[in-house]
């Protein structure tokens, strides 16, 4: 069974400072299909990078996706105070996605 | 602007048939993967599955002996059907548009969700 685990589970950090954000696989994978997700309460998730490393149309250049085989990253170069948000991994085609990453405010 | 609705009863009782509907604008449902994915109140999202729009289907093994994922090109819909329902199926459920190709595959089109309870 292919998995993605998160970590950490929940992130505490200032506006302005720096955010790192890993999803582990259980086996390597394709970075390709490598995506991360962007959850506000009572939204939808929203897109913001796919490929691993590619940022979705409007997503501002903040946010940075890295990785390969079975560690990806997500990092947040400075945090705004919209970014407060759970994130997510997924590798598409597969059944799970990570369980998800909640940055909250320090 | 591509956009995505569904629809269908917020109330399901336990063993019977959930039936949610998402309707496609902006978009022709003739392309890409049309998929499910859900949400358990306070907890991660789980994929459910998606259809293409030539009818192939692919479904989140957990749950494939109950689901059925239907296209009806004329309508610009997709429907989600999910029998023999109980407590551990209440959700959000959002549909979305798959993207994929030989390079690159996400969901980049989600509709707003409805929550769906299952309860007698």
């Amino acid at each position: 069974e292919f998995v993605l685990t998160q970590s950490p589970g929940t992130l505490s950090l200032s506006p302005g400072e720096r955010a790192t954000l890993s999803c582990r696989a259980s086996q390597s994978t394709s970075s390709s299909y490598l995506t991360w997700y962007q959850q506000k309460p009572g939204q939808a998730p929203r897109l913001l990078i796919y490929g691993a490393a590619s940022r979705a149309p409007g997503i501002p250049d903040r946010f940075s996706g890295s990785g390969s085989g079975t560690d990806f990253t997500l990092t947040i170069s400075r945090l705004e105070p919209e970014d407060f948000a759970v994130y997510y991994c997924h590798r598409f085609g597969f059944s799970s996605f990570g369980q998800g990453t909640k940055l909250e405010i320090k | 602007q591509v956009q995505l609705q569904e629809s269908g009863p917020g109330l399901v009782k336990p063993l019977e048939t959930l039936s949610l509907t998402c309707t496609v604008s902006g978009d022709s449902i003739s392309s890409h993967y049309w998929s499910w994915i859900r949400q358990p109140p306070g907890r991660g999202l789980e994929w459910v599955g998606y259809i293409y729009y030539s009818g192939s289907t692919d479904y989140n093994p957990s749950l494939k002996s109950r689901v059925t994922i239907s296209v009806d090109t004329s309508k610009n819909q997709f429907s989600l059907r999910l029998s023999s329902v109980t407590a551990a199926d209440t959700a959000i459920y959002y549909c979305s548009r798959g993207y994929k190709s030989t390079w690159y595959g996400y969901f980049d089109y989600w509709g707003q969700g409805t929550l769906v309870t299952v309860s007698s």
